[in-house]
This record gives C-alpha cells, structure tokens and sequence, in this order.
C-alpha cells in the first residue's frame, strides 16, 4: 500500500517561499502509473488545486497560482517538491501531497502557517 | 475554469436514511472526469468515486455515483455512523477544481 509523507517548515515568514517534500513509500514515483499532486485547504474552508507532476517532470499548476508555484520530482529519492513563493496569510492551509489526479492515496497533511 | 457548485450545503439525515447529494458543473465535465471525496475533521480527504460512477478501492457499495455533462450526484443508500462527513465533489478533465463541500450531520 502506497504512502506518502509531507515534511517541511510549519511556519514561514510573508515574503518568503513555503517549502515541501512529499516522500512516497511502497510504490515507485518512477512507475509513470500516476501524476502525483499537491493541494492545500486553508483552516476551516474546502479545497484547493495546487499542481501535479509527472516522474518525467512535466507539470500542470493551477491558474491562479501559476506565478508564484514550482513542482518538481527526484526519483531517486522517491520524492517530489512544492515551493510556493512570495506568501501571504492567505497561503496559511494544510498543505496535502497526493497520488493521482482523482487522488486515490493522501499523506495525512501539514499545516503551514504564515505569520512574522 | 470549472466552477463546480455542491447542494445542499447541509444534509441533516438519521442513520439508515438515504442521502444524495448533488454537483453542477459551470461547463460541460470532459469525459466524466469528475470524482467524490469524504473528508472527517483532522483526516484528508478519500477517494470515494472517480470517473462520476465508479467506485474506488475498498469502497461499500453503498456509495454511488451518477451524472455526466453538468450534473452528478453521489448517493449513500443507507447511512452508517460512520458516513457524516463533509463530502467533496471534483472535476479533473481541465484544471481540476473543487466544490465547497456539503456537510452530512446527523439529525
């Protein structure tokens, strides 16, 4: 059963960039069976699309955030990466990694909060 | 965009009762690329259905999906304790989007 796993800080600064690893366990990023996602939902509200990629590194992000998100994948360590620049409260969520478009397996999430 | 919008916001059902909720999409689903998710309070989200009717793994058959096009609907034939939740319906045929959920609490 696959699992994933996010780590990073749980508080950053406004203006700085928010950083996350997801690292997947009991399945191969490199299988291409899956792109594998990032979404977030700030306290107490729904969801949000963040992106998604590919393990050859081809990536889609949401509209709205395009500016300001990079997505990017090491196969060799089994991980992928979320760098949100330039962030506000607004940013302040639960940040999920995913397997899947219809995300079919979650890591149990981490809350960043942004705040001086 | 896809603006996907749930009804009701609150479901109020007793266990054993049936519920159904419904996701219309501002623009036509491509391919029935749309999915239902329940999300308990400090969990993420699972996969209840993908593809508007196909259930996915380790889901009760209680739980189906329908629709195409603009309109979907998830029904929970008969409520167990363990169904209230917030459900979430998704669209991933274009820019995946989310609705803003609808609470099933018990009445």
């Amino acid at each position: 059963q696959v699992q994933l796993q996010e780590s990073g800080p749980g508080l950053v600064k406004p203006s700085q960039t928010l950083s996350l690893t997801c690292t997947v366990s009991g399945g191969s990023i490199s299988s291409g069976d899956y792109y594998w996602s990032w979404i977030r939902q700030p306290p107490g509200k729904g969801l949000e699309w963040i992106g998604y990629i590919y393990y050859s590194g081809s990536t889609y992000y949401n509209p709205s955030l395009k500016s300001r998100v990079t997505i990017s994948v090491d196969t060799s360590k089994n991980q992928f990466s979320l760098k949100l620049s330039s962030v506000t409260a607004a940013d302040t969520a639960v940040y999920y990694c995913a397997r899947g478009v219809a995300a079919s397996n979650w890591g149990q999430g981490t809350l960043v909060t942004v705040s001086s | 965009e896809i603006v996907l919008t749930q009804s009701p916001g609150t479901l109020s059902l007793s266990p054993g009762e049936r519920a159904t909720l419904s996701c219309r999409a501002s623009q036509s689903v491509s391919s029935s690329y749309l999915a239902w998710y329940q999300q308990k309070p400090g969990q993420a989200p699972r996969l209840l259905i993908y593809g508007a009717s196909s259930r996915a793994t380790g889901i009760p058959d209680r739980f189906s999906g329908s629709g195409s096009g603009t309109d979907f609907t998830l029904t929970i034939s008969r409520l167990e304790p363990e169904d209230f939740a917030v459900y979430y319906c998704q669209q991933y045929g274009s820019s995946p989007t989310f609705g803003q959920g609808t609470k099933v609490e018990i009445k």
